[in-house]
């Protein structure tokens, strides 16, 4: 079973129109919540570490906010160049340091 | 600052051969490595990681293996390529004794012919 369900798969948007990505989790007792950007043909980017409801951090044009099951992305104004794919991770309880990472969402701008 | 390498970038291999590749971190002292594998239209596949030198634990039971030789550079191993074992191959690495942020490499495209 998923323990982290990214939605939707893909998104296209036309330039400056804004929008939010999704990250549900079933993991109870989260250490922490992670976003990355992936651009074709590299590794991933690290955006963002969340780590209880209620917390919120912006960069640019992206916001990343978490609660108790879910967390988005949103993309306020975004550009061609916001294009990518956004990973989603969750960190469990236990002494593992592995991360379980979602399927992504890939973004497209269009101009 | 921090920086992950990965060599080579991009490698082609015949079925049954060889794999070598290496990942080396800078900047930082005894951190946690991981080898992770990416298909296309797939997630993230974790193969291996390491909390330390010489202690590698394994994810997935297949045809690779890893070895961390020193305190910053993880290798990862084949004696002989599948076709299966095409992918884009990823190195990362987090902070010692945290399960925070993982930083990742460039990446290896491997192709198996």
């Amino acid at each position: 079973e998923d323990q982290v369900t990214q939605s939707p798969e893909a998104l296209r948007l036309q330039e400056g129109e804004s929008s939010s990505l999704n990250c549900s989790y079933t993991v109870s007792g989260l250490r922490g919540l992670f976003w990355y950007r992936q651009d074709p043909g590299k590794g991933p980017e690290f955006l963002f570490t969340l780590y209880s409801a209620g917390e919120e951090k912006e960069k640019e044009r992206l916001k990343a906010t978490l609660t108790k099951k879910e967390s988005f992305l949103h993309i306020t104004a975004p550009k061609p160049e916001d294009s990518a794919t956004y990973l989603c991770a969750v960190q469990a309880p236990g002494g593992s340091y592995i991360p379980t990472f979602g399927r992504g969402t890939s973004l497209i701008v269009h101009p | 600052s921090q920086t992950i390498h990965q060599w080579p970038a991009t490698l082609v291999q015949p079925v049954g051969s060889p794999l070598s590749l290496e990942c080396t971190v800078e900047g930082t002292s005894n951190p946690n490595l991981y080898w992770y594998r990416q298909a296309a239209g797939r997630g993230l596949q974790l193969l291996f990681y390491s909390v330390g030198i010489g202690q590698i634990s394994s994810e997935v039971p297949q045809n690779l293996s890893a070895s961390r030789p020193q305190d910053r550079q993880f290798i990862l191993s084949s004696k002989k390529l599948l076709l299966s074992d095409s992918g884009f191959y990823l190195c990362a690495w987090s902070v010692s004794g945290r399960p925070y942020e993982q930083y990742f490499g460039p990446g290896t495209r491997l192709t198996v012919t």
